[in-house]
């Protein structure tokens, strides 16, 4: 069964750059019938959606974020990875991955349990 | 503040039935399908329903789900004191070239 798992620093200071990876067990993180996303949910807020990834590296951003992110895949490793540049407070929020089906629904079917990442110095 | 237009809250009563509406655009639930999420406290949300109205396998058919134009609508019948969680529309933006989420709704099981 496919799993998902964030892994990475809860603790990034004002101005530095979040890093977290998602390990794909389970599958391939190559096959054409999916892309490989991460979402986001502040405290007290609701779920955002960061950006997307194909294993070919096509990538789709939401436009609030697209200039401090980069959303990259490793096909060797089976991980995909987030970079969130010039973090704040606002940044504050438990990161998800997870598996978006690909012109089957368009949906995310599976995800990682979470992990939450604190803005602070 | 979510392209897709949720209301914050909705409540009922145990086994009785409700609906949460979910308002878009023809830059998104016009013209892309539509999944619903559960999220409860503490875990990973869910999917319930993909495809504007499929259900994966092990949700119940108490779930269900429409789409009409640039609204969609998720029904839960049968309401369970376990159905207390957030509930979230999402699909597809042209506009945006983005996945966008509703911003949520707090359902209550009275």
């Amino acid at each position: 069964q496919l799993q998902l798992q964030e892994s990475g620093p809860g603790l990034v200071k004002p101005s530095e750059t979040l890093s977290l990876t998602c390990t794909v067990s389970g599958g391939s993180i190559s096959s054409s019938s999916y892309y490989w996303g991460w979402i986001r949910q502040p405290p007290g807020k609701g779920l955002e959606c960061i950006g997307i990834i194909y294993y070919s590296g096509s990538a789709y951003y939401n436009p609030s974020l697209k200039s401090r992110v980069t959303i990259s895949v490793d096909t060797s490793k089976n991980q995909f990875s987030l970079k969130l540049s010039s973090v704040t407070a606002a940044d504050t929020a438990v990161y998800y991955c997870a598996r978006r089906l690909r012109a089957t629904g368009d949906a995310f079917d599976i995800w990682g349990q979470g992990t939450m990442v604190t803005v602070s110095s | 503040q979510s392209v897709l237009t949720q209301p914050p809250s909705v409540s009922a009563a145990p086994g009785q039935r409700v609906t949460i509406s979910c308002s878009g655009s023809s830059s998104n639930i016009g013209n892309y399908y539509v999944s619903w999420y559960q999220h409860l406290p503490g875990t990973a949300p869910k999917l319930l329903i993909y495809g504007n109205n499929q259900r994966p396998s092990g949700i119940p058919d108490r779930f269900s789900a429409s789409k009409s134009g640039t609204s969609a609508t998720l029904g839960i019948t049968g309401l369970q004191t376990g159905d207390e969680a957030d509930y979230y529309c999402e699909t597809w933006d042209s506009s945006l070239s983005a996945a966008v989420f509703g911003g949520g709704t707090q359902l209550t099981v009275l």
